[in-house]
């Protein structure tokens, strides 16, 4: 069946413009996950939402960071008035549930110039 | 609080001959662990994981792990290299409440012919 999908795959923005990214999850799964992952660096964990929890927001760096999901499905992650540090591979993954395995997606890499 | 290290940020092997990849773990309670692999230009896959059950764990592509709780160890082992093992290897353990996942810092693995 189809996997987590991630748009768009690349993105090159300006410094201090907004950037939003989105993440589809495998349909049924109730978890979904975002990760930063910089250069030559493992994932850090950025937030964590499940069905209609409050989500877990602790690993977000900066108040520039928010992220929005509609019940179950297609997550945003936005970005406000973008840093040269804020460029890596943002990456989504979803699970069937908060203990189960997270699947992930192919990311997409942001460029701030 | 959860903590990962893996031991070594590059190894290289002949092709046929074994991989052994470290990793080190904290947890404050039973973790579930797990090794990830990311494939150039590819999304993460899951290799295998480990909750609670045997302590060798035998995941995908001929690569197993044994958990060892005394050495607070999970390293991750092929006993014939193949030219497509070659990818960048992650050692994961899970965060408080299993909602989070927290990577170690990667393992380079390079296979010559």
């Amino acid at each position: 069946g189809a996997g987590v999908s991630q748009s768009p795959s690349n993105k090159v923005t300006e410094k201090g413009k907004d950037v939003e990214l989105r993440c589809d999850p495998i349909s049924g799964h109730t978890a979904l996950y975002w990760y930063r992952q910089r250069l030559g660096q493992g994932l850090e964990f950025l937030i964590y939402f499940q069905g209609n929890s409050a989500p877990d927001k602790s690993g977000l760096p900066s108040d520039r960071f928010s992220a929005e999901r509609t019940g179950e499905s297609v997550s945003t992650l936005t970005i406000q008035r973008t840093q040269q540090e804020d460029s890596a591979v943002y990456l989504c993954a979803s699970s069937f549930g908060q203990q189960e395995t997270q699947y992930f997606g192919p990311g997409t890499r942001l460029l701030v110039l | 609080a959860q903590s990962v290290t893996q031991l070594d940020s590059h190894v290289s092997v002949s092709e046929g001959t074994p991989v052994l990849l470290r990793c080190n773990y904290s947890s404050s309670y039973s973790p579930s662990l797990f090794w990830y692999v990311q494939h150039p230009n590819k999304g993460l896959q899951l290799l295998l994981k480990y909750t609670s059950a045997a302590t060798l764990v035998k995941g995908i592509n001929g690569f197993e792990a044994e958990f060892k709780k005394s050495e607070t160890s999970f390293h991750l082992t092929k006993p014939s290299a193949h030219m497509s093992d070659a990818a960048e290897y992650f050692c994961v353990v899970s965060g408080s409440g299993y909602n989070k996942l927290i990577f170690g810092a990667g393992t380079r693995l390079a296979v010559h012919p």
